[in-house]
């Protein structure tokens, strides 16, 4: 089975600081993790993914996340906050396609504020 | 932009009442999957349909169900509507059985349930 941990409900920075939103998972598969945002009244959209080609994973906006088997987190960091960047964050496993039709199961999401 | 439409965008129904929601999905994707996210919560998988047959199913009742049309347009139909049903509704096309499971989601539709 698969499941995410995000351990922050709620992120607070201040402009041009760094951001880290930390995730654990769970898969009993190779898992496809993904980070996906969501703007307010706004539908996901999504920020990087990780399918094992690299652990390092490079992401829209200046986000990027990094894969560690060992500690089974996918945290997501940026090293400069902007304001556009508040909004919710979203950690996802999928399952494989041939499990479930590789259903995306989310995070409880992370709210990231950004004061000037 | 994903290039995924969903329609309306807002609705309020009654308690009791039946309700179809519709997603139009990116060009060249033949996968649809709904999810429904509550307030203050994170998207629960409802159910996903391949190629017009219904390919996973996530914990919802049987008064959900779902179509996938030949152009891999989708519907999510909810019978007898409760006010827990209150939500949104996401509808996310991707190209399956290419290993590819990037999942894009259109902006959703926001239900209410009086």
């Amino acid at each position: 089975a698969q499941s995410v941990t995000q351990l922050d409900s709620h992120v607070s920075v201040s402009e041009g600081t760094p951001v880290l939103l930390r995730c654990n998972y769970s898969s009993s598969y190779s898992p496809s993790l993904f980070w996906y945002v969501q703007h307010p009244n706004k539908g996901l959209q999504l920020l990087l993914k990780y399918t094992s080609a690299a652990t390092l994973v490079k992401g829209i906006n200046g986000f990027e996340a990094e894969f560690k088997k060992s500690e089974t987190s996918f945290h997501l960091t940026k090293p400069s906050a902007h304001m556009s960047d508040a909004a919710e964050y979203f950690c996802v496993v999928s399952a494989p396609f041939y499990n479930q039709g590789g259903k995306l199961i989310f995070g409880q999401g992370t709210e990231l504020s950004v004061k000037p | 932009e994903t290039g995924v439409t969903q329609s309306p965008t807002h609705l309020i129904k009654t308690r009791g009442q039946q309700v179809t929601l519709r997603c139009s999905s990116q060009s060249g994707h033949n996968t649809v999957s709904w999810y429904q996210q509550a307030l203050g919560q994170g998207p629960q998988f409802i159910f996903q349909y391949y190629r017009e047959e219904e390919n996973g199913r996530g914990n919802f009742p049987p008064r959900f169900s779902g179509l996938q049309f030949p152009n891999y347009s989708s519907e999510l139909n909810v019978n007898a509507l409760e006010l827990d049903d209150s939500a949104l509704y996401l509808c996310a096309s991707s190209l399956s059985g290419r290993g590819s499971e990037t999942q894009y989601f259109g902006p959703g539709t926001r239900l209410l349930v009086l």
